[in-house]
């Protein structure tokens, strides 16, 4: 029972150029979500994180878009940068869960 | 402030040793998790805690068990390791279920 789906799986950009990777949830109860960010041999950080009361937060090169009716939401990644290159994981959580469901995870990978 | 440190870094095991890994915070934080992460699995929630003297089962509890008698500590505890257990746990903290910090990991190696 998969509740939240992440795609792409795996992504190459050029530098400069935009990243943009999706969440797709199922429990209409979720009221947090958020996008963290994980480098090779550490734990995930926060990167960014929205509320259902707004369509769009943006915090400097990093958007969150977020479509209730849809129960999507998506991280946008503008001027991409190699550092930037890591793995990215969508993680709602809220309603009777004190917890996060995690997405798989999306390999972003910024080409000089 | 350490934020939330990890103990051991690296362990290798043998089938049916045992073995406890150790995550402490000095966030004052309530909520404590533990995860462990394969290769294309993502992170799995094992099992959390939402205070001290709490605990509760996550995703794939078997074979784990945790303890939180200490509000700034949570421990898991591998009763009989087995080769499934392979994996990278990473052990978690948050004031709340949202917003969670997480510590540097325990890669562990189960022959």
């Amino acid at each position: 029972q998969q509740q939240v789906k992440q795609s792409p799986q795996s992504l190459i950009v050029q530098k400069g150029g935009i990243s943009i990777i999706n969440c797709a949830y199922e429990n209409t109860a979720f009221d947090y979500f958020p996008w963290y960010q994980q480098f090779p041999g550490k734990g995930p950080a926060l990167l960014i994180a929205i509320r259902p009361d707004v369509s769009e937060k943006k915090e400097g090169r990093f958007t969150i878009s977020f479509n209730k009716s849809a129960k999507q939401f998506s991280l946008h990644i503008m001027d991409s940068q190699p550092g930037d290159s890591a793995t990215y994981f969508c993680a709602p959580g809220g309603g009777n869960n004190r917890k996060l469901i995690w997405g798989l995870g999306t390999s972003l990978g910024v080409n000089p | 402030n350490a934020g939330v440190t990890q103990t051991p870094k690296f362990r290798v095991l043998k089938t049916g040793q045992s073995m406890t890994l150790l995550c402490a915070q000095d966030m004052n934080h309530e909520y404590m998790y533990w995860y462990r992460q394969d290769p294309g699995m993502g992170l799995r929630l094992i099992h959390y805690s939402v205070g001290e003297g709490t605990t509760a089962k996550g995703e794939v509890p078997d074979g784990y068990n945790v303890s939180r008698l200490k509000k700034q500590n949570f421990l898991l505890g591998l009763e009989s390791a087995a080769p499934s257990q392979t994996s990278v746990y990473f052990c978690a903290t948050g004031p709340f279920y949202n917003e969670q910090f997480f510590g540097p990991g325990t890669r562990l190696t189960v022959l």
